[in-house]
């Protein structure tokens, strides 16, 4: 199985912050297709999880810009440009270049 | 638009099978590459993969829990049923259906507790 680390577990920010979370692979996450399947979902409390990021960089539909993805290979980054009270959650990256799928532990990101 | 819902008993003994419903609207489960999955979050814990269905009936599953899973499709009826045998307290979780292997779109998650 493809282990995802994330990093840090925990993200006390100050609003209009920026905040950066990083997620490592324990292989590379390039498929066959030249795609790479990684994904960032956010998840608020009581809510499900939503896409945020897919294939590293692309924000999904009605996802503010101010959220972005980066990297490659293995190491790979979601930052989000200006923090507001909204994205107090918990954010997972995931991967589903190999099966089975796996998820990050998770990052909460809390408001200073 | 998308949108799926998950359905099934809230609460389940040990050693008993559950079984979960996900009914969704907005797509249909014979287009190509289309596919249903679920996934499962214990209270206060992360997510984790279970299973996922395509549209071609290709069936994946996670390895540690595969001898237990099984997913099924009803194109006719818009459903994916999962059903989990000998389930133990350790199964207590919100289980989540989502459309495709991208996640793209949730449900809004069962509860299911499992206890005597």
């Amino acid at each position: 199985d493809i282990v995802m680390t994330q990093t840090p577990l925990s993200s006390p920010v100050t609003l209009g912050q920026p905040a950066s979370i990083s997620c490592r692979s324990s292989q590379s996450l390039v498929h066959s297709d030249g795609n790479t399947y990684l994904s960032w979902l956010q998840q608020r409390p009581g809510q499900p999880p939503r896409l945020l990021i897919y294939k590293i960089s692309n924000r999904f539909s009605g996802v503010p810009d101010r959220f972005s993805g980066s990297g490659a290979g293995t190491d790979f980054t979601l930052k989000i440009s200006r923090v507001e009270a909204e994205d107090v959650g918990v954010y997972y990256c995931t991967q589903a270049t190999q099966f089975p799928i796996t998820f990050g532990q998770g990052t909460r990101l809390e408001i200073k | 638009q998308i949108t799926l819902k998950e359905s099934g008993p809230t609460l389940v003994k040990p050693t008993q099978t559950l079984t979960l419903t996900c009914t969704f609207s907005g797509f249909s489960l014979s287009t190509s590459g289309v596919g249903v999955g679920w996934i499962r979050q214990p209270p206060g814990k992360a997510l984790e993969w279970l299973a996922l269905i395509y549209w071609d009936d290709d069936k994946r599953y996670s390895p540690s829990l595969k001898s237990r899973l099984t997913i099924t499709k009803d194109t006719s009826k818009n459903q994916v049923v999962l059903t989990m045998t000998n389930m133990d307290p350790v199964d207590t979780a919100t289980y989540y259906c989502a459309h495709s292997a991208g996640f793209d779109y949730w449900g809004q998650g069962t509860l299911v507790t499992v206890s005597s």
